[in-house]
Parts: C-alpha cells; sequence; structure tokens
C-alpha cells in the first residue's frame, strides 16, 4: 500500500513569505506528527493530531507555526512570514494510534519530507 | 526533560566487520526505545523496537540491540556489515505520547 507522501518534496521560498506543506498518511492512520529537522540533527518534534484534534503542539517554535487536519486525514503545516531560520527538513510521520500522555510503542511511519529553503 | 544521546556522529567501518551504535538516554521512569534507519532521500524506517520482556531485541537487516535499564543505554549491534548499510541512524526513545530523537550516527561502511 502506499506510505506517507509528502508535497512539495523541495521548496524555496523568500523571506517574509507564507509556505504550507501537506502531509498525506497512510489510509486508516489515526496519528499524525509533524517533525523538523536541521542538518546533523535528529528529528525535533513539533505537533501532532489523534483524528483532526490537535493533541499536543508544544514543540512548535512561535505562532507563526501552524497545523491543520481538518477533516482526521491530510494535515497542511503552515509557516508565516518565514525567516531564514526556518530553513530544515520538515518531516511527517503517521502511526495507527497514540495515547496523549501514554507511552507510545506503535512505529511511526515517515514521509520523505519536505526540504524548505528560506532566501 | 528526557533526552537521547548519540556519542558517535560518525562511524567509519569496513564491509563484513562488526558494528556497534551508541544510544544513551536520560530517564528514571520505564521507556520505548527505538531505533530508526535513515538511507539518502528517503524518510526513517524502523529497525527495531524495545517495549519489554526480553533485553535483547532483534530487528531487520540483521541488527540487534540490547536495552540495559542499569547503563540507561539500548546499543546497535550488526556482526557483520555491508555496503548497503551506509546510512544515518537514529535512536528514539518514548516515555509519552512523543519520540525524541537523538542527534543521528552517520555509518559509512567501506569496501
Amino acid at each position: 500500500g502506499a506510505g506517507v507522501s509528502q508535497s512539495p518534496r523541495y521548496k524555496v521560498t523568500k523571506r517574509g513569505q507564507d509556505v504550507a506543506l501537506r502531509c498525506d498518511p497512510i489510509s486508516g492512520h489515526v496519528s499524525l506528527y509533524w517533525y523538523r529537522q536541521a542538518l546533523g540533527q535528529g528529528p525535533e518534534f513539533l505537533t501532532y493530531f489523534n483524528y483532526e484534534a490537535q493533541q499536543d503542539k508544544s514543540g512548535l517554535p512561535n505562532d507563526r507555526f501552524s497545523a491543520e487536519r481538518p477533516e482526521g486525514s491530510i494535515s497542511t503545516l503552515t509557516i508565516q512570514r518565514t525567516e531564514q531560520r526556518d530553513s530544515a527538513m520538515y518531516r511527517c510521520a503517521s502511526s495507527l494510534f497514540s495515547s496523549m500522555g501514554q507511552k507510545n510503542s506503535y512505529e511511526q511511519y515517515f514521509g520523505p519530507g519536505t526540504r524548505l529553503t528560506v532566501t | 526533560a528526557q533526552s537521547v544521546t548519540q556519542l558517535d556522529s560518525q562511524v567509519p567501518v569496513f564491509e563484513e566487520a562488526p558494528v556497534e551504535l551508541r544510544c544513551n538516554y536520560s530517564s528514571s521512569v520505564s521507556v520505548y526505545l527505538f531505533w530508526y534507519v535513515q538511507y539518502p532521500n528517503q524518510g526513517l524506517q524502523l529497525l527495531l523496537k524495545y517495549l519489554s520482556g526480553s533485553t535483547l531485541v532483534k530487528g531487520i537487516n540483521g541488527f540487534e540491540a540490547e536495552f540495559n535499564k542499569s547503563q540507561t543505554s539500548f546499543h546497535l549491534r550488526k556482526p557483520s556489515v555491508h555496503i548497503s548499510d551506509t546510512a544515518e541512524y537514529f535512536c528514539a526513545v518514548s516515555d509519552t505520547d512523543k519520540y525524541i530523537f537523538g542527534t543521528g550516527t552517520r555509518l559509512k561502511v567501506l569496501a
């Protein structure tokens, strides 16, 4: 079956512009995560959803970052007024389920990522 | 706060030699532990996970890892590596619904 897909794969934008990154999870997966990965670093948690409900957004760096998953499937991560420091790989992952506050035993399936470059 | 340390940023090793990639975590509570592999231009793929039970966990592609609670470690091993194992490897821990990843170890297998 199809894995997690992300679009666009590469995005170059000018400082101050808004960008929207899309994630299409594996069909039937309840939980969807967004991570940011800087060069030479591991993925850093941003936010996650169960169905359409945003469970945790503690990793979003500031209020320029927002995410939604209105129908419990596809999700969009939006960065407003982009800055050069926002340049990174943005990864999406999905899993069968994750209970808020409880240890997460389910495998997360990752998409190929969107490489964002802000010039 | 929970953290994961991967001390080796790069590990070069000759083909067919054994390898160990180190991972230490900081937590006084019970955790789940994971190793993921990232091939160039691809997403992360799960190699293996420890949830409970036997401390020796076997994964895909001949990899295994041993959970050591007293040393808070979860080192990844392979007895004989192949060129195709060249990739970046990430250790992750979960004591809540989130995963915390280490900074990764780049394994370079030399012919």
